[in-house]
């Protein structure tokens, strides 16, 4: 079965730095990629993902995520983050002829205003 | 449309207790799940259905079963409450075309078993 990484547990930035959150994953075939976010108290939802074409995906709120074959990666990128984006962020990954989806253990970003 | 509904949104229950978490959707989606999520830990699938009458065991199935006898509900039952099932649990639904479609969540059910 697939599996996922994500590399940081928490990271604390301030207000217009870039973010970078790393998500790995292991599974030989062909997947779907996701970012879902989980803002305090609330449920998660989509940001981003990718299936097929251009690698370079861009979602909601300005992030976008990069789906590097090579590496298994798709890390998710900011240029300008916001006291809004504090939240915990999850990579999920859904392989093509599986049913189930796979979850990182998720990134807590921390946003200093 | 109310998207996905989960009920009770809080429970403590004692050890060996027997309880059932509701969830429902709206959407008409094929694909229910069922996760529960611990900290530092992210997302671990418990159950999922892929239609009525259809449903399939994840990562962490013991101590729970499912049943999906229409399209709009798939409640989860834990059977013999244990401490290590205190987590929060969330459902989870999508169409179901082709895996890249978007899974939509319900709010979640904080369980404490003590």
């Amino acid at each position: 079965a697939q599996s996922v990484s994500q590399h940081n547990h928490h990271v604390i930035l301030s207000e217009a730095a870039s973010l970078e959150l790393g998500c790995n994953y292991s599974y030989g075939g062909t997947v779907n990629l996701f970012w879902y976010v989980q803002y305090p108290g609330q449920h998660l939802q989509l940001l981003l993902k990718y299936f097929s074409g251009d690698p370079l995906v861009k979602g909601i709120k300005g992030f976008e995520a990069e789906f590097i074959k090579s590496k298994f990666s798709f890390n998710l990128r900011k240029p300008s983050v916001q006291w809004s984006d504090t939240a915990e962020y999850f990579c999920a990954v859904n392989a093509r002829n599986n049913n189930d989806m796979r979850f990182g253990a998720g990134t807590r970003l921390t946003v200093k205003p | 449309n109310a998207g996905v509904t989960q009920t009770p949104k809080f429970r403590i229950l004692k050890i060996g207790q027997s309880m059932t978490l509701q969830c429902a959707q709206d959407m008409n989606h094929n694909y229910m799940y069922w996760y529960r999520q611990d900290p530092g830990m992210g997302l671990k699938l418990i159950y999922y259905s892929v239609g009525a009458g259809i449903t399939d065991k994840g990562e962490v199935p013991n101590g729970y079963n499912v049943s999906r006898s229409t399209t709009e509900d798939f409640p989860l039952r834990l059977e013999l409450a244990a401490p290590s099932q205190t987590s929060v649990y969330f459902c989870a639904s999508r169409v179901g075309v082709g895996g890249s479609d978007t899974q939509y969540f319900g709010p979640g059910t904080r369980l404490t078993v003590l």
